[in-house]
């Protein structure tokens, strides 16, 4: 059983540019969170996705953006990128109800430069 | 004032010794409190999560929950160099696997 899988696993991306990050979530799960970890900090809740639409969403800004498609799996989007977008983004899948576990993936490690 | 607190350490004791790690939080609305554990370049993975406050132990695990101070705690017994990572405390309101908010994290190194 795969677990959460994402893609890609590194990518530098140039000031200004657009970023499309990429999140298949574990088998049986239908509930996307995303996640940045910047170096030597805990991850920092982006937003989630059920049922194709947002449904919880943290404190960053607009150029944070994401979808989710019929088959659960999950984009992030980050517009005009900044250098401190530089971070770690970690996809979670759970299923629904209280006491349930978000499984991570291993992360795409996004340098802006 | 962050959300959740948390000794970034680095902390190194020997094999075999009794791990204490603790974090602190603000929000009293937080039901759900998690530990995770982060080895270099991979994703956090959950090592126990107690609903409220009480005791909760898993093998060498034992976590503590004290809502009454807004302080949880992480015991690791017969310390390992394979429990050699950072450890994330989290936590959460409505479920144990949504909007989960994490300190710092404090990194570990059990020396053989």
């Amino acid at each position: 059983d795969a677990g959460v899988t994402q893609s890609p696993t590194h990518l530098i991306k140039t000031r200004g540019q657009q970023v499309t990050l990429r999140c298949s979530p574990k088998s049986g799960h239908d509930t996307v969170s995303w996640y940045q970890q910047a170096l030597g900090q805990g991850p920092q809740f982006i937003f989630q996705y059920y049922e194709e639409e947002e449904r919880q969403r943290g404190n960053f800004p607009d150029r944070f953006s994401g979808h989710q498609f019929p088959n659960y799996s999950s984009e992030l989007n980050v517009n005009a990128l900044l250098l401190g977008d530089s971070a770690l983004y970690l996809c979670a899948s759970s299923s629904q109800g209280a006491n349930t576990e978000a499984f991570f993936g291993q992360g795409t490690r996004l340098t802006v430069v | 004032q962050k959300e959740v607190e948390q000794d970034p350490g680095p902390l190194s004791v020997p094999e075999g010794a009794i791990v204490s790690l603790n974090c602190t939080y603000s929000n009293s609305a937080f039901q759900y409190f998690m530990w995770y554990r982060q080895y270099s370049r991979k994703g956090p993975e959950l090592l126990m999560y107690t609903y409220s406050s009480g005791n909760k132990e898993d093998g060498r695990f034992t976590a503590q929950v004290d809502k009454s101070s807004k302080y949880i705690s992480l015991f690791i017994r017969d310390s390992q160099p394979s429990d050699s990572a950072t450890y994330l405390c989290a936590m959460s309101e409505g479920s144990s696997a949504s909007k989960i908010i994490f300190g710092s994290g404090t990194r570990l190194s059990i020396r053989p």
